[in-house]
């Protein structure tokens, strides 16, 4: 099956200054690749996604990049915020179901 | 739209009690509905997939007599914890896929907080 490894586990970052989230996925029929945040004992929430036919998508401060002959993807935060401090996961889905990395948790310093 | 709502939010029980859980889609079909566990500062782990009048996919490691799910409608699925131990306190977050959706975007409820006692 997909596995998903996701770096670092934890980061911190002054306001302001962004933080990047690096994944690797390991198969390569993989087509679908969302970022979800999720704070305590909250559902996740899609905060971006991208597809295997795009290298690239941007959402205002938040962007995802892909390359898909490396096999990772990567979410950037620009502008950093306290209300970022969250955890975030990233997934991958070969057909229908998604596998998730492990998670970053991000701690905004004001 | 593609709202997933979860009943209950928590709940306590007693050791070897059942526990059912309900997964509703409120605005849509949900073509497939997913089962996933989710321990204290870990991910979340698939437990099952489901799609309607039609038997659950287990992934490995997931006991199908212990977590049992029916799917009877395109709106609802269900999750019953039978037997409930303390090591199965967890939180059970269900997602589905929309009929109107690309197919792989998962919708997921809010979560149910079980403990068991």
């Amino acid at each position: 099956g997909e596995n998903v490894e996701q770096h670092p586990s934890t980061l911190s970052v002054q306001e302001g200054d962004s933080a990047v989230i690096k994944c690797t996925y390991s198969d390569s029929a993989s087509n679908y690749f969302p970022w979800y945040k999720q704070e305590l004992g909250k559902r996740p929430q899609l905060i971006i996604d991208i597809r295997s036919n795009v290298g690239e998508k941007k959402d205002q401060r938040i962007a995802v990049t892909l390359n898909k002959t490396a096999k990772h993807f990567s979410l950037h935060i620009t502008e950093t915020q306290p209300e970022d401090s969250a955890v975030y996961f990233c997934a991958a889905s070969p057909r229908y179901k998604l596998s998730f990395g492990a998670g970053t948790t991000v701690t905004v310093r004001a | 739209g593609a709202v997933v709502s979860q009943h209950p939010s928590w709940v306590i029980c007693k050791s070897g009690t059942s526990v059912k859980i309900e997964c509703r889609s409120l605005d849509f079909q949900a073509t497939t509905m997913f089962w996933y566990r989710q321990f204290p500062k870990q991910s979340l782990m698939l437990m099952a997939t489901s799609n309607e009048g039609s038997k659950a996919t287990y992934e490995q490691g997931v006991e199908k007599d212990k977590f049992l799910i029916n799917h009877a409608s395109l709106t609802l699925s269900t999750l019953t914890v039978t037997s409930a131990h303390p090591e199965d306190s967890s939180f059970y977050i269900c997602s589905a896929t929309s009929d109107r959706g690309s197919g792989n975007e998962q919708f997921f409820g809010p979560g149910t907080r079980l403990t068991v006692l």
